[in-house]
């Protein structure tokens, strides 16, 4: 069964560190893994990557793929309140397009 | 440049009652996903459309839930004979092709009494 396991779950810092979010994954016939940031309503896409090895960036959020060891990870550095958020790590099911989603590492950034 | 839009926002029914929830995807976007989020819990795939299509359903329960994608207008998920269960946000996303990044709507929020 194809599978997703985020970690950490929770995570609490302050303004301008730096944090890495883990997502791992399990699934037949990969073609691509997707970041989302859910605040109190939708998730917004924020990145999907296929190739091991190529970093994605957007402003001060960066992820990377691992396919050999099937995990990826999102940086967020000099975070900021606003980031405060659940980040989603999600992978199409079996190759086709439904995704299958981690439970999230819910982040919050303190003034 | 609408997104995905999603209505009503908030639902409220009893229990016995039918909930119809609808889903316009995003301009361009004829792939409709939908997916169900209860407290606590990831997101969970229910089915994915296609117009007038339904492509996958695996994620969706036996009885009481539907969905459809007409040649016009929204997509629709019913739930009939609500029980407290179904109480949850229930999200569309659409993608303009198969593996393509979705875009996802706002959410309805079902509140079974």
């Amino acid at each position: 069964e194809d599978k997703v396991v985020q970690s950490p779950l929770s995570l609490v810092v302050h303004e301008g560190d730096t944090v890495t979010l883990n997502c791992s994954y399990e699934v037949t016939n990969f073609r691509s893994l997707l970041w989302y940031k859910q605040e109190k309503k939708a998730p917004t896409f924020l990145f999907m990557l296929t190739s091991s090895g190529i970093e994605k960036k957007s402003g001060r959020l960066s992820s990377i793929l691992d396919k050999k060891e099937l995990f990826s990870i999102l940086n967020i550095t000099a975070t900021q309140t606003g980031d405060s958020a659940v980040y989603l790590c999600a992978v199409p099911r079996g190759g086709n397009t439904p995704l299958v989603f981690g439970k999230g590492t819910r982040l919050s950034v303190i003034a | 440049n609408a997104g995905v839009m999603q209505n009503p926002r908030h639902l409220v029914r009893r229990r016995g009652q039918e909930a119809r929830l609808r889903c316009s995807p995003m301009k361009g976007h004829s792939h409709v996903y939908w997916y169900r989020q209860l407290p606590e819990e990831g997101l969970k795939f229910m089915v994915y459309l296609q117009k007038e299509n339904i492509i996958d359903e695996s994620g969706m329960p036996k009885e009481r839930f539907s969905a459809e994608f007409p040649k016009e207008g929204p997509s629709i998920l019913r739930i009939q004979q609500v029980v407290r269960g179904d109480s949850a946000a229930y999200f569309c996303a659409s993608s303009p092709a198969p593996y393509n990044e979705q875009f996802f709507g706002p959410g309805t929020r079902l509140t079974v009494l």
